[in-house]
């Protein structure tokens, strides 16, 4: 598509519950990151894929996180036993594959969760 | 580890008004540089990035940025701002490490007042 496509765009879920966000990077980028965003911060790094692999997943909080890309394209974000703490807005971005950071990362608009 | 700090969280300007926003980081390597900006209600956009050259950046819609090396420093700067420049502005820094991620600062919200 013609951008970062996140879904859903906003999501409500109960604590301990398990959530799935979804991010469809620019077709041919091969490079996806995950991002959290909470209120009053800037983002902050979760994850990156070169293609199907996680190459950084340094920035995941804990094992209750974690990130997919089986085709080397579309990626989920799964978090298992949500807590109250992890609302925030999660955002991905993608770059084309090589130059890294040469043109900047496009993102997508986010998936806002909200942990009641 | 690499951090980014933006001095100023909330800047309030009247039109035509000139603009400095500072970011400062902390890695003591070879770093990129960026300035990202979000518009209400859209996604966070690339404004202008530095990697080498030229300390002196000019990105979209009149917005320059300098690299200092010896301040750590890479100030955003417009000479006169407008209305539909209110949004939030972000620093990020990438050190040389062989990470992609990204550093970003808390961010810089800007008002500008018709």
């Amino acid at each position: 598509g013609a951008g970062v496509s996140q879904t859903p765009s906003n999501k409500v879920t109960e604590k301990g519950k398990y959530v799935e966000l979804r991010c469809d990077p620019i077709s041919g980028h091969t490079a996806l990151y995950w991002y959290r965003q909470s209120l009053g911060q800037g983002p902050e790094f979760l994850i990156y894929f070169q293609g199907t692999g996680a190459a950084d997943d340094s920035g995941l909080p804990n094992d209750r996180f974690f990130a997919v890309r089986p085709e080397g394209s579309v990626s989920t974000l799964k978090i298992q036993r949500t807590e109250r703490g992890d609302s925030a807005v999660y955002l991905c971005a993608s770059s084309p594959a090589g130059g890294g950071h040469a043109d900047g990362y496009t993102f997508g608009s986010g998936t806002r969760l909200t942990v009641v | 580890a690499q951090s980014v700090s933006q001095h100023n969280h909330h800047v309030i300007l009247s039109e035509a008004a000139s603009l400095e926003l500072g970011c400062n980081y902390s890695y003591g390597g070879t770093v990129n540089l960026f300035w990202y900006v979000q518009y209400p209600g859209q996604h966070l956009q690339l404004l202008l990035k530095y990697f080498s050259g030229d300390p002196l950046v000019k990105g979209i819609k009149g917005f320059e940025a300098e690299f200092i090396k010896s301040k750590f420093s890479f100030n955003l700067r417009k000479p006169s701002v407008q209305w539909s420049d209110t949004a939030e502005y972000f620093c990020a820094v990438n050190g040389y490490t062989g990470r992609r991620a990204l550093t970003f600062g808390s961010g810089t919200r800007l008002q500008v007042q018709p």
